[in-house]
């Protein structure tokens, strides 16, 4: 069974603050794919980045960061200098590949606060 | 924005109603998921639409079911709703083939309260 963990139910920061967010994920399986993303108040989940598993290498992406470690079976992500605009709620998720469909087994979210 | 469209916002249902949720995918899309997140929990899995078919499908029972057209939008109707079917509903399309391993893109979701 796949499972992802995201023990960090709320984090608190001030602007300009670094902060990450963890994740660990289960599976048995040796290929997969690893996302994130984020929900504004708005509802609507906002893609950010997706990780094929035999690809280790970490990614920046202006203030966002992504370090995935399969030793650990962990897929963190750091904001550096935080903004108010980054406040919401972030998932981890993990897919299957070549399953037949289309399935995202979500953490149950960080929620990211960020105050002035 | 994802190209993704979700209708109604919101809808109020009392206990034993049915009710039908609509979804525009993204153009060039031919998939469509649908995802039940209940409040202060992530997403899960309802099912999937390919090519007018569901194939695949999460735990939920039968009286979740759906629909896809020739356009590709879907629909999702729930039957005999009970109060735990109080969720936002989320529609996320993507396009198929290779194995379904294109990125998923959500809607703005559907808010159902029922009382």
């Amino acid at each position: 069974a796949q499972k992802v963990t995201q023990a960090q139910t709320e984090i608190s920061v001030v602007e300009k603050e670094d902060v990450t967010l963890d994740c660990v994920y289960e599976t048995r399986d040796t290929t997969y794919y690893l996302f994130w993303y984020k929900q504004p108040p708005s509802g609507e989940l906002v893609f950010l980045i997706r990780r094929n598993s035999f690809d280790e290498q970490n990614e920046i992406s202006g203030r966002y960061s992504w370090n995935f470690q399969k030793s650990t079976s962990s897929f963190n992500f750091t904001i550096t200098a935080s903004q108010v605009v980054d406040s919401a709620v972030y998932f981890c998720a993990l897919k299957k590949v070549n399953t037949g469909f289309q399935k995202l087994v979500f953490g149950t979210g960080t929620r990211l606060l960020v105050s002035p | 924005e994802t190209g993704v469209t979700q209708s109604p916002t919101h809808l109020i249902k009392t206990r034993g109603q049915q009710v039908t949720l609509r979804c525009s995918s993204q153009s060039g899309h031919n998939t469509v998921s649908w995802y039940q997140q209940a409040l202060g929990q992530g997403p899960q899995f309802i099912f999937q639409y390919y090519r007018e078919e569901e194939n695949g499908r999460g735990n939920f029972p039968p009286r979740f079911s759906g629909l896809q057209f020739p356009n590709y939008s879907s629909e999702l109707n729930v039957n005999a709703l009970e109060l735990d079917d109080s969720a936002l509903y989320l529609c996320a399309s993507s396009s198929g083939g290779a194995g379904f391993q294109e990125t998923q893109y959500f809607g703005p979701g559907t808010r159902l309260l029922v009382l």
